[in-house]
């Protein structure tokens, strides 16, 4: 089952800050947080697992919700090189299902 | 430093000719998969080898085989590239798979831009 992401895309200035949301109709054992920037494969940022902790990197953070099956990633202050396509991925049976992705565009 | 290299970057074919994708990696993972991946959509796994163990996607074409013949290498073949298979291909490791943690963590090659005329 494709976890969800939301929003879909987001448009901010530099310097503002950014959660993009990521839930699963399943429980939840791990989530892992991808950047895709165009015409680039995807880049491991970070994984969060069961627990509720918080993880960083750069500026950027995010948190793992067991119960309500949700992980939320954080951008803070933004910068242009955060611009790109985040993916949230869920662990399956053999494998990790990755969302839909949400468009991140950072303008100056 | 480990990695994950895809040969060629760029890949022109024609329409029906067989294309082969080359992918290979450096970091002794079990674990290798091909994506396809179009624009503005996310990379839509077609199969993955656990060790020499072939796991194919329920709706990925017969179209699209592939082969692994050691652990650092795995080829992804289209055996009639039709103008729908115009698409980014995606080679990635991990460690293990499944509830795995970080060990479930991928780790993704340049990809292979394949266009088809």
């Amino acid at each position: 089952q494709q976890p969800v992401q939301s929003p879909q895309a987001v448009i901010l200035r530099e310097g503002e800050d950014a959660v993009i949301n990521c839930s699963s109709s399943k429980a939840l054992y791990s989530v892992h947080w991808y950047r895709q920037k165009h015409g680039e494969a995807p880049v491991f940022l970070m994984i969060l697992l069961k627990g509720g902790e918080q993880k960083g990197h750069e500026k950027i953070s995010a948190s793992f919700n067991e119960k309500k099956q949700q992980s939320s990633l954080y951008l803070t202050a933004s910068q242009l090189s955060y611009s790109g396509t985040y993916f949230c991925g869920t662990e399956g049976a053999q494998k990790l299902v990755f969302g839909q992705g949400t468009r991140l565009t950072i303008n100056p | 430093d480990a990695m994950v290299i895809q040969n060629p970057r760029y890949q022109v074919t024609q329409f029906g000719k067989p294309v082969t994708l080359s992918c290979s990696q450096t970091l002794n993972h079990n674990v290798m998969y091909w994506y396809q991946q179009k624009s503005s959509q996310a990379p839509k796994l077609l199969f993955h080898y656990y060790d020499k163990d072939f796991n194919n996607e329920a709706d990925t074409p017969d179209n699209f085989q592939s082969r692994r013949p050691n652990t650092s290498f795995c080829f992804l073949d289209i055996r009639s590239p039709g103008l729908g298979d115009a698409a980014m291909y995606l080679c990635a490791t991990s460690r293990d798979r499944g509830r795995a943690g970080p060990l479930n963590t991928q780790y993704f090659g340049p990809g292979t831009r394949l266009t088809v005329l």
